[in-house]
């Protein structure tokens, strides 16, 4: 199937530091998610981008859908210790029904 | 409140009792779809439903089954459970697969283990 790679796969970071972290694919997505997982919680939606090239923010977080389809990164601003989770993308392709996930970024902020 | 409704949220069985798994949504979505979550594999989609009485394989359906004859439910059934079908259950819903601004919304998750 379509394969999504997420990286890093990990950030130890400290509190106010910026993090960025992207998704890539070999394959054309029509839809790029962003979600949050917190242990023992289903994810939870942070940013979709419906346009390639488009560009949205979400209080201190900012994604972008890229301009091949392929790709699409998610920035924090300003960490805080509350930003500490999983933070997954998702890939759809609107014209096949499924959905692709990457394997997640763990992110930790150190105060 | 909408809401992606998963019951149980957690399940511990023998191999091969028969169970099944429950979603429902009370936002009228077409599109419903249930994932496994295993460490180090993140979401593998198992099974879809584009709208009602239409279901597709995702990526490892082996060893379930789906069915979708009403809108608002979408179970996961699971035949003759396996110790390897231990994992972390998510549903999921999309107003449309087709709608330019869907996004999937996510259950609290079932833990299922197979002994």
């Amino acid at each position: 199937g379509q394969q999504l790679n997420q990286s890093p796969q990990s950030m130890f970071i400290q509190e106010g530091e910026d993090v960025s972290m992207n998704c890539t694919s070999s394959s054309i997505f029509n839809t790029w998610l962003w979600y949050k997982q917190e242990p023992g919680e289903g994810p939870v939606l942070l940013i979709a981008l419906y346009k390639a090239g488009e560009l949205t923010s979400n209080g201190r977080l900012t994604a972008q859908f890229g301009i091949t389809r392929k790709d699409s990164f998610l920035n924090i601003s300003a960490s805080i210790p509350s930003d500490v989770g999983i933070y997954f993308c998702a890939g759809l392709a609107t014209n096949a029904g499924k959905s692709t996930f990457g394997d997640g970024t763990t992110l930790t902020v150190k105060p | 409140e909408a809401q992606v409704t998963q019951n149980p949220r957690y399940l511990i069985t023998v191999t091969g009792k028969k169970l099944t798994v429950t979603c429902s949504q009370n936002m009228n979505h077409e599109y419903m779809s249930w994932y496994r979550q295993d460490p180090g594999l993140g979401l593998r989609q198992i099974y879809y439903s584009m709208n009602v009485e239409v279901t597709d394989k995702g990526d490892v359906p082996e060893g379930y089954k789906v069915s979708r004859k009403e809108k608002r439910n979408f179970p996961l059934i699971l035949e003759s459970p396996s110790p390897n079908q231990t994992s972390l259950y998510f549903c999921a819903t999309l107003a449309s697969f087709f709608s330019p601004d869907s996004p999937l919304h996510f259950g609290n998750g079932t833990r299922l283990t197979v002994t």
